[in-house]
């Protein structure tokens, strides 16, 4: 198995579709992540799971609900979304050390292409 | 706040040459880790190099070395003898710890194009 896997790779879905976004790590982490990344802007940071709690929401929409219900999974669940919304989200996970300089480093998974119409 | 900025949004290099992509950053934090990631046409973010503000050394990894400045706050990618799957995306990002929650900025990344 490679080191993380979403599902599914591609999606286009309506604006009033109920759709989920899966990732799976398979590197031994405690921590994962969800990045949105919009054509022209830096990879915005959505949201932070340490150890299955989420430390971090970068303000980010209610239309979007992430789930997290063991180190190794990690869903982003979408409702009503918008075409803005339209992006490659990707998923990350790294191993975390407490204290002293930030050396994890995070491993990406390749990303669902989303589309909303 | 932290900022990172890479300024070449696009770059060519012809094969077998050497490049650097430029990143500058900014964090008043005094513990912060630097990164460099590729990005190919398949989407997938590749971790290449990693820099801790207290290393003392540069940081190398086989063809990838990452030239660091505290002073100057860059932190350039160099890629020796460049190949033609070196095309890509190129983002330079930066971690840092606030209050124990995760803090990491990406730059708009530089897009390098190989030419053989």
């Amino acid at each position: 198995e490679t080191g993380v896997t979403q599902t599914p790779r591609h999606l286009v879905m309506g604006m009033t579709n109920k759709k989920s976004l899966k990732c799976e790590q398979h590197l031994g982490h405690n921590a994962m992540y969800w990045y949105k990344q919009s054509a022209k802007k830096p990879l915005e940071l959505m949201f932070v799971y340490n150890f299955k709690e989420q430390t971090e929401n970068n303000s980010v929409p209610s239309r979007f609900s992430p789930e997290c219900p063991n180190s190794s999974h990690l869903f982003l669940h979408l409702h009503t979304l918008q075409p803005e919304d339209s992006a490659l989200y990707l998923c990350a996970s790294s191993q975390v050390t407490s204290g002293g300089p930030s050396t994890d480093t995070q491993y990406f998974g390749p990303g669902t292409r989303l589309t909303v119409l | 706040a932290q900022k990172i900025t890479q300024t070449q949004p696009g770059m060519f290099v012809q094969e077998k040459e050497a490049v650097t992509l430029d990143c500058t950053y900014d964090t008043s934090d005094p513990s912060y880790g630097l990164f460099w990631y590729k990005q190919p046409s398949s989407g997938e973010m590749i971790f290449l190099i990693y820099q801790g503000s207290y290393d003392q050394q540069n940081a190398t990894e086989g063809r990838y070395s990452l030239n660091f400045q505290k002073a100057r706050k860059s932190a350039n990618l160099v890629i020796s003898a460049s190949q033609l799957g070196d095309s890509a995306m190129y983002f330079c990002a930066m971690r840092v710890e606030l209050g124990g929650y995760q803090k990491v900025t990406f730059g708009t990344g530089t897009k390098l194009q190989v030419i053989p």
